[in-house]
């Protein structure tokens, strides 16, 4: 299993600012994602964090849009950038430890609203 | 990537049997079929896994059809907090995994 921890739980932003979302496991992962839920629908996933690379971004994400880093086997952050109000959502990161077999755990969330 | 169907909601009462079954017509060989479970304001959480027959733990059982085109997830003797959202996903270790647009559960007094 693994936990995970998100910060900020939730941030209130001003339009055309940015937020990066810190997400932290509490142990050495390999596969590590970036989901957005808006509200009342399903996750949406916006890319790999990829350790030592360039994320993977799904169709319809950006790398200058959602800037992630991810420096080691237990963190990654997410940028928001430049956000406006179609921005407002959940943002969640995700792990597959390597000895669970396609079983996502999920951190509890970043809830972000855009004015 | 195999595309999953479900239905968008489902009401049941409690102490009754709930089943969610989901389609995924074109799943692959490598694929398995897991089931999460998300509550309001939370991240989905793990409920059950399986690639054939059935499988069964202590909150659910995963019934795979011999073609494995559908699944069906079993929820014995539902409760109030069991009141959620459950997703249907298809797919391989390594895979980007497709969240649908799940079925949400009311269990009702």
């Amino acid at each position: 299993s693994a936990v995970i921890s998100q910060k900020p739980s939730r941030d209130i932003c001003q339009r055309g600012t940015s937020l990066t979302i810190q997400c932290q496991v509490d142990s050495q992962v390999t596969m590590m994602f970036w989901y957005r839920q808006q509200p009342g629908q399903s996750l949406t996933l916006i890319a790999t964090a990829n350790q030592g690379s360039e994320a993977t971004y799904e169709s319809g994400f950006v790398i200058d849009k959602f800037p992630i880093s991810r420096p080691n086997l237990t963190f990654s952050t997410l940028t928001v950038s430049n956000m406006s109000p179609e921005d407002s959502s959940i943002y969640l990161c995700s792990v597959i430890p390597g000895s669970s077999y396609n079983e996502q755990f999920f951190g509890p969330g970043t809830r972000l609203t855009v004015l | 990537l195999a595309k999953t169907t479900q239905p968008i909601s489902m009401d049941s009462y409690e102490g009754q049997e709930v089943n969610i079954t989901c389609s995924h017509n074109n799943i692959a060989t490598n694929d398995y079929i897991t089931w999460y479970q998300q509550f309001p304001s939370q991240g989905p959480r793990f409920i059950i896994q399986g690639y054939k027959t059935k499988v069964t733990n202590e909150v659910a059982s995963l019934f795979i059809p011999a073609d494995r085109k559908s699944s069906t997830l079993s929820l014995p003797r539902v409760s109030l907090s069991d009141t959620a959202v459950y997703y249907c996903l298809v797919g391989t270790y390594g895979q980007n995994f497709v969240f649908g647009p799940g079925t949400r559960l009311s269990v009702l007094p």
